[in-house]
């Protein structure tokens, strides 16, 4: 099973609203990753954890938080977006170096399609 | 700074046809790993192929393959027989080996593949 799962599908908020963002593997992985993704460009590094720390993160507003309460689980709690913060959202997941660096592939999920009104 | 190039937007090609995708890359590390990544209209990425920098031999994986030339720093993709399933956008992506727990990539800014009846 390589699955990481995305919830919500789809969000449309308003610019005052908070909502959440939640990504859950079962694979053991203990790194997972949040990416932004515009129409037509590849995806952009938000924050990696590592072992439930975040290890990464890549100068994002901090109307964007992440949180890693277990190893099987990635949020990204959102407040105060901008009309510009639409975009596709994808959480990733990677095994770590445990089972050597060849096998460290990052495994994605099929993404948050977020509106902000 | 690696940087990785996709010179072709779009591309297409007649199914059952082979097709190349090009990508360029540039780093001074010399052990990496570069992968293909394909994101169907579903959204999700796929991981295609890899290729692993200090391996001479090209990656294969049924109809996909690789020519990885390393002195070049181009890592194309070839499809065989390519089917309706194939359309895609397809991502070009590098990361150095031993980035420790998290493995941090970068993307090439994609092509986009019709196949065509």
């Amino acid at each position: 099973d390589t699955e990481v799962t995305q919830t919500p599908k789809h969000l449309v908020m308003g610019m005052t609203n908070k909502k959440s963002l939640k990504c859950e593997q079962h694979m053991g992985h203990r790194a997972m990753y949040w990416y932004k993704q515009k129409a037509k460009k590849p995806p952009e590094l938000m924050f990696v954890y590592s072992y439930e720390k975040l290890s990464i993160n890549e100068s994002v507003p901090s109307r964007f938080s992440p949180e890693c309460p277990n190893s099987s689980l990635l949020n990204l709690h959102l407040h105060a977006l901008q009309p510009e913060d639409s975009a596709l959202y994808l959480c990733a997941s990677s095994p770590g170096l445990a089972g050597g660096a060849p096998k460290n592939i990052q495994y994605f999920g099929a993404g948050t399609r977020l509106s902000v009104l | 700074a690696q940087t990785v190039t996709q010179s072709q937007p779009e591309m297409s090609v007649q199914e059952a046809e082979t097709v190349t995708l090009s990508c360029t890359y540039d780093t001074s590390e010399s052990d990496y790993y570069l992968f293909w990544y394909k994101q169907p209209p579903s959204r999700q990425m796929i991981l295609v192929i890899r290729q692993e920098a200090y391996k001479q031999q090209n990656a294969t994986e049924n109809r996909f393959s690789v020519n990885f030339q390393k002195a070049a720093k181009s890592f194309s993709l070839k499809i065989s027989d390519s089917q309706l399933g194939d359309a895609a956008m397809y991502f070009c992506a590098y990361r150095i080996t031993h980035t420790g727990t998290a493995s941090k990539l970068t993307f090439g800014t994609g092509t986009r593949l019709q196949v065509m009846l």
